[in-house]
């Protein structure tokens, strides 16, 4: 069974940051999502990545198939990225969450 | 395109009694996905359906919960009797795709057994 795990489980941030979120699974998957949960509870898919990597406004997200890893970046960081953001694999699988808040 | 459309949004009931929740997908996604949400596990997969049929059954927790996808627009998630642990937020959620595609979740189901 594959076990996906995230770091950090917190994040703290000043408005501007460059901020990173990691997720590692442990056996070969199609496919990594991530996904933004809202405080309101409502969930929102960023990305689905197979390999390599993908940008969406300050968004960027990595993945490395050999290594089983992927990186979800913010750059410039604002208040209303603060959220919980979750990996899951083959829609399968979910990582733990990273709740993220970034202060102004 | 409406989303997908989960009801109720919220569900109060007392132990025993049978819950169902409902789901309609984005029209033209043929697979479906039922997750749970609590605070002790964050979320797990509860069942997934491609093209209406039942791929992924091994989490439904036990015999008490059931799901049924009868046509491509609508499913739903039964607990008969429900059970206080059975208290979390149900989401539905559905892809063009099985595995290789985006995931849209619906807005969720807060139920609570008392």
């Amino acid at each position: 069974k594959n076990e996906v795990e995230q770091s950090p489980q917190n994040l703290t941030a000043q408005e501007g940051e460059f901020i990173t979120i990691n997720c590692s699974y442990s056996v070969g998957i199609s496919a990594l999502h991530w996904l933004q949960q809202h405080p309101g509870g409502g969930i929102v898919s960023l990305f689905m990545l197979s390999s390599g990597k993908k940008k969406h406004g300050r968004l960027i997200a990595t993945i490395n198939i050999q290594e089983k890893h992927s990186s979800l970046h913010i750059t410039a960081s604002h208040p209303r990225d603060s959220a919980v953001y979750i990996c899951n694999t083959d829609k399968l699988i979910f990582g733990t969450g990273t709740r993220l808040q970034v202060f102004p | 395109d409406a989303g997908v459309i989960q009801s109720p949004r919220h569900e109060v009931t007392e132990m025993g009694q049978e819950v169902t929740l409902r789901c309609k997908p984005i029209s033209g996604h043929n697979s479906l996905f039922w997750y749970r949400q609590t605070m002790m596990r964050g979320l797990e997969l509860l069942i997934y359906f491609n093209n209406n049929v039942p791929i992924d059954d091994s989490g439904m927790p036990e015999d008490r919960f059931s799901a049924k996808m009868p046509n491509a627009s609508f499913s739903t998630l039964k607990i008969q009797p429900s059970e206080p642990r059975d208290s979390a937020v149900y989401f539905c959620a559905s892809s063009a795709g099985a595995l290789n595609e985006k995931l849209f979740f619906g807005s969720g189901t807060q139920l609570s057994v008392l």
